[in-house]
């Protein structure tokens, strides 16, 4: 079975700043991805980021970078130069390679400050 | 290209009764997810179809039913509802190719009285 645990319920940070939202997941699968969802206000969830566990490389999104750490078990998510728009609950989800089930961590609210 | 459609976006129905929420998948895709969300348990994974088979399922009580038809549009059904069965019914679908995304759909608001 998988697990994702978000240990930071809400956090907020001032416009233009950069925030880590952590993440750490176990499972014993050895093919498996994670992502990070956004959820707005209108409630539609929306992917942000994605990594494949066997990529080395960090995944990238424009403002969006996560930092996977394979071996601790952990993939935290960085928004640099953060927008109002990036105000949201941000989820953070792994599933194993062949399966369409995500599971998902409890969520961090986030929310930029003007 | 449509996004994922569900039907109702809200929905009041009172403690017993049975409700059926729908979900349109995106075009082409063969894989619907359902989720719950609720603010204590968080987003849980009801169950999973695909080409009009359940392939997954989560733990939920057998009162959770689903089916798929052969457009791959999606239904969920709960029977005998509880007041514990309010919350966010989000519909995720996929087209289950090596590293796909799901795309979800803005959810059915169900609030059991």
């Amino acid at each position: 079975a998988q697990t994702v645990t978000q240990s930071q319920p809400e956090m907020s940070v001032q416009e233009a700043e950069t925030v880590t939202l952590s993440c750490t997941y176990d499972t014993s699968e050895s093919n498996y991805y994670l992502f990070w969802y956004k959820q707005p206000p209108s409630r539609q969830m929306i992917l942000v980021i994605r990594q494949e566990a066997y990529k080395q490389q960090n995944a990238t999104e424009n403002r969006f970078s996560v930092n996977f750490q394979k071996a601790a078990k952990s993939f935290s998510l960085k928004i640099s130069d953060s927008q109002l728009g990036d105000t949201a609950m941000y989820f953070c989800a792994s599933r194993t390679f062949g399966n369409e089930k995500l599971t998902f961590g409890t969520g961090t609210r986030l929310t930029i400050i003007p | 290209k449509a996004g994922v459609t569900q039907t109702p976006r809200y929905l009041i129905k009172t403690r017993g009764q049975q409700v059926t929420l729908s979900c349109s998948p995106i075009s082409g895709h063969r894989s619907v997810s359902w989720y719950q969300q609720t603010p204590g348990q968080g987003l849980q994974f009801l169950f999973e179809y695909f080409s009009e088979t359940q392939r997954n399922k989560g733990n939920f009580p057998g009162r959770f039913s689903g089916r798929q038809f052969s457009n791959s549009r999606s239904e969920m059904n709960v029977s005998t509802l509880e007041l514990g069965d309010s919350a966010l019914y989000l519909c995720a679908s996929s087209s289950t190719e090596q590293g796909s995304e799901a795309f979800f759909g803005q959810g059915t608001r169900l609030t059991v009285v």
